[in-house]
């Protein structure tokens, strides 16, 4: 099955620099990549996606970048601000039947004021 | 309308009381999804409802029992739990039963303690 690791599991950073999260994937044939944030005491919030058809997707202060040769995607927050403090998940469809997720563990961002 | 939405968002229960919590979404998904999420951990997968009926479960313990009455609501009925099952409990939609291809959408969860 799918495994999906992610890093830093902490990062603080302050409030109008960059923030960088990366994850790892094992299966090749995974072709969609979420991201999440959640906030305290809530659900996590789709924030930005990339399908393996496109290299970089942009939203605003978000992007996500994908080699899938390497099978790594990451998270580019830029000038990032206090309320961007959240943890934020990773994820991959699992293979086995395509009805699920596989999260990485997490990363908790602080900015700092 | 990009909501799930779930009742309760809090819930205290005994160990031999029998609970629901509730997940309705309007967005004509035809997925749905239970999760459990213990504190600093990523969700875990419990259930997946696709098409109304029960495709995916997760060797979830029986006192654990989803339902899926229609298309929009999802229930899931708890007897018998243990302090050990207190945990954020998440419902989820996609707009189809392949997470390949459809962005899934979370509710605000279900804060359960067992006492």
């Amino acid at each position: 099955g799918e495994n999906v690791e992610q890093h830093p599991s902490t990062l603080s950073v302050q409030e109008g620099d960059s923030a960088v999260i990366k994850c790892t994937y094992s299966d090749s044939a995974s072709n969609y990549f979420p991201w999440y944030k959640q906030e305290l005491g809530k659900g996590p919030q789709l924030i930005i996606d990339i399908r393996s058809n496109v290299g970089e997707k942009k939203d605003q202060r978000i992007a996500v970048t994908l080699n899938k040769t390497a099978k790594h995607f990451s998270l580019h927050i830029t000038e990032t601000q206090p309320e961007d403090s959240a943890v934020y998940f990773c994820a991959a469809p699992d293979p086995g039947d395509g009805q699920n997720f596989v999260f990485g563990p997490g990363t908790r961002l602080s900015v700092l004021p | 309308d990009t909501e799930v939405t779930q009742t309760p968002k809090h819930l205290v229960m005994g160990m031999t009381n029998k609970k629901s919590l509730k997940c309705e979404q309007h967005m004509g998904h035809r997925a749905m999804y239970w999760y459990k999420q213990k504190a600093k951990k990523p969700p875990e997968l419990m259930f997946v409802y696709s098409y109304e009926k029960l495709s995916i479960n997760e060797s979830v313990p029986s006192r654990f029992s989803p339902e899926c009455p229609n298309s929009s609501l999802l229930n899931l009925h708890l007897h018998a739990l243990q302090p050990e099952d207190s945990a954020l409990y998440l419902c989820a939609s996609s707009l189809l039963p392949t997470v390949a291809n459809t962005e899934a959408f979370f509710g605000q969860g279900t804060r359960l303690t067992v006492v």
